[in-house]
């Protein structure tokens, strides 16, 4: 069974810096993209990032390139999210989901996880 | 990048009937590949229907999708109590992959 656990959400104030992390099980990790979708307060899914399955390649959203870094540790079956320089509007749930193939082009999430919860605020 | 729009914003339905919504894109999906996502209050999305019209393992066959190039639809024949949701469209067929606002289902 398929299972994507996150961590390492929380409440951290404007300017700061977060790193989530996914742990997988039940499948191949190292031959698998994985990728990032958030989801603010009430609102529907975002993508946020993808990285294929040998972390050769990566993708990031407009409104966090520059700020966030994707990640995955193949020896640890673990995906991360390091999220700096957050702001209020960052402030949303975030789940990593499986993508179908070695790679994110074309193709759609087959699991998610339960997601993490990250506050900013002051 | 590819904008989808998802109609109605919500659907008042009682256990039995039948749902149907949409999915419009803003141009043409790339070999139709269109996905639908459930996501009950609480939980994470589930993958329901992918190259808009093939159902994911185990769901079942009361959900049906349909539709091609911007147009894309996805029916739920006879609602059950566990179907009330918020229902998500996403196109992969072009970077970024993104979604629609979503529907929801709600309990008449």
């Amino acid at each position: 069974e398929v299972q994507l656990l996150e961590s390492g959400g929380g409440l951290v104030q404007p300017g700061g810096s977060l790193r989530l992390s996914c742990a997988a099980s039940g499948f191949t990790f190292s031959n698998y993209a994985m990728s990032w979708v958030r989801q603010a307060p009430g609102k529907g899914l975002e993508w946020v990032s993808d990285i294929s399955n040998s972390g050769g390649s990566t993708y990031y959203a407009d409104s966090v390139k520059g700020r966030f870094t994707i990640s995955r540790d193949n020896s640890k079956n673990t995906l991360y999210l390091q999220m700096n320089s957050l702001r209020a509007e960052d402030t949303a749930v975030y789940y990593c989901a499986k993508d179908l193939n070695w790679n994110f082009v074309r193709v759609y999430f087959d699991y998610w996880g339960q997601g993490t919860l990250v506050t900013v605020s002051s | 990048e590819v904008v989808l729009t998802q109609s109605p914003g919500s659907l008042s339905l009682s256990p039995g009937e039948r749902a149907t919504l949409s999915c419009r894109a803003s141009q043409s999906v790339s070999s139709n590949y269109l996905a639908w996502y459930q996501q009950r209050p609480g939980q994470a999305p589930r993958l329901l229907i992918y190259g808009a019209s093939s159902r994911a393992t185990g769901i079942p066959d009361r959900f049906s999708g349909s539709g091609s190039g911007t147009d894309f639809t996805l029916t739920i024949s006879r609602l059950e109590p566990e179907d009330f949701a918020v229902y998500y469209c996403q196109q992969y067929g072009s970077s970024p992959r993104t979604f629609g606002q979503g529907t929801k289902v709600e309990i008449k």
